[in-house]
């Protein structure tokens, strides 16, 4: 069982609030990743982060930025919530080498609905 | 551009059938590709996956994939399905960038219902 976690599991919050989406593993790993999951659509990833101190962009645009202070730990902020940011983000986190990289270990996801 | 192609939307079989699920994958080079399975209020959990070597490979719970380069195909098989297995399935290519972070693009995901 994958030791990744994400919290809140579920938020419901008003336009134009600021928010965070905590995400925290315990394996180590340098690498990690923050997707957006629409129903019907593919996972977009939208941020991801090779290890401390270093975060990109992934391939959709989005709003939310992100921080990686400590290895653990890779956090999402919205700064100022609207409806369109409704969905569900996924945290994830993968080993060290390519081989490893593809198993993605993923968090429970955190449902964002903006009213 | 890489893409991955899942052309059900859902699915669905009755316990104990066989099952396959399809994808279609755009890449250039020798894909990575992966299937990844995600029950109700879960996240993502790796079935199996494929880099090189025997193009039939085996996953958990049961599960199988046979990647054939010439059809672009890695479909997922299981040769009698459980109601356990009701969750949505998603195929998944991959890229080497170099040894950097490596990207997964994953499809839009099929829905599986078992019926008793």
């Amino acid at each position: 069982e994958a030791d990744i976690y994400q919290t809140p599991r579920y938020l419901v919050i008003g336009t134009g609030k600021k928010i965070t989406l905590e995400c925290s593993q315990t394996m180590g790993h340098d690498k990690m990743y923050w997707y957006q999951q629409d129903p019907g659509m593919e996972l977009h990833l939208i941020h991801y982060s090779y290890g401390v101190n270093s975060t990109e962009k992934g391939d959709l645009s989005s709003e939310s930025t992100v921080s990686r202070i400590r290895t653990e730990h890779f956090p999402l902020t919205l700064e100022s919530a609207r409806p369109s940011h409704t969905s569900q983000y996924l945290c994830a986190s993968s080993g060290p080498t390519w081989k490893d990289t593809g198993e993605l270990f993923f968090g429970e996801g955190s449902r964002l609905t903006v009213l | 551009a890489q893409s991955v192609t899942q052309p059900d939307i859902h699915i669905t079989v009755s316990e104990g059938a066989s099952l396959e699920l399809r994808c279609n994958y755009s890449y250039g080079a020798t894909p990575y590709l992966f299937w990844y399975v995600q029950s109700p209020g879960q996240g993502l959990q790796l079935l199996l996956k494929y880099f090189s070597g025997d193009t039939l490979v085996q996953g958990i719970k049961g599960f199988e994939a046979e990647f054939k380069r010439s059809q672009s195909s890695f479909n997922l098989r299981k040769p009698s399905v459980h109601w356990s297995d009701a969750a949505e399935y998603f195929c998944a290519v991959g890229s080497n960038y170099g040894g950097a972070t490596n990207k997964l693009i994953f499809g839009t995901g099929t829905l599986l219902a078992v019926q008793p």
